[in-house]
């Protein structure tokens, strides 16, 4: 089992509605859950970082953290086809952060 | 405009030549990473430095060795490379290991082994 596993794409959306992201992690000691954007053939850029169980809302984004069932989700509302890219999940624990395979996201419009 | 900057953006290079990749940052980020991207995988773990010391080596041959000469810069020395070395190689800084912090990446180099 991998320690940090997303859904397997790819995932394709029209514009304007809400993509999907979900990720799932073995790891119970891992405290701090992050997502990265990556456009093709760029590094990945910070979009969402999460601590705590609950919602975090950030403009069109919205994560998700439940500890219990180990799962972290990722909510785009209002997609645009400059969202498309590959959505990476990382979990950090003890000072290293482990990535999930990626989804990639292609918004239609 | 990224606060991590890796020189070069491109690198090629023989097998029997010897190379450094350099990284930059200013934001008083005390924890350094090297990653290493294969396309279409995620990045994969190579080095962490805490404060200029060396932490975490995920195994990595000896054909790479990093260096931290100060809190701004990492370097990575490359050395006898195999052309399944070629990746994109990324740098990126945290606050502090452990701290929870998110990673800044660099837009990397990308290297090609001859």
């Amino acid at each position: 089992q991998k320690e940090v596993e997303q859904n397997s794409g790819p995932l394709s959306v029209p514009e304007g509605a809400i993509a999907s992201l979900n990720c799932t992690y073995s790891d119970r000691g891992s405290q701090s859950f992050f997502w990265y954007r990556q456009y093709s053939g760029k590094s990945p850029e910070l979009i969402m970082s999460i601590y705590s169980n609950g919602d975090k809302e950030d403009g069109r984004f919205t994560a998700q953290l439940n500890k219990a069932s180990q799962y972290v989700s990722l909510l785009i509302r209002d997609s645009q086809p400059s969202d498309s890219a590959t959505y990476l999940c990382a979990a950090l624990n003890a000072g290293k952060s482990t990535f999930g395979d990626g989804t990639t996201l292609t918004v239609k419009p | 405009d990224t606060e991590v900057t890796q020189t070069p953006k491109h690198l090629v290079m023989g097998m029997t030549n010897k190379k450094s990749l350099k990284c930059e940052q200013h934001m008083g980020h005390r924890a350094m990473y090297w990653y290493k991207q294969k396309a279409k995988k995620p990045p994969e773990l190579m080095f962490v430095y805490s404060y200029e010391k060396l932490s975490i080596n995920e195994s990595v041959p000896s054909r790479f060795s990093p260096e931290c000469p100060n809190s701004s810069l990492l370097n990575l020395h490359l050395h006898a490379l195999q052309p399944e070395d070629s990746a994109l190689y990324l740098c990126a800084s945290s606050q502090r290991v452990g701290s929870g912090s998110p990673l800044h990446f660099g837009n990397g180099t990308r290297l090609t082994v001859t």
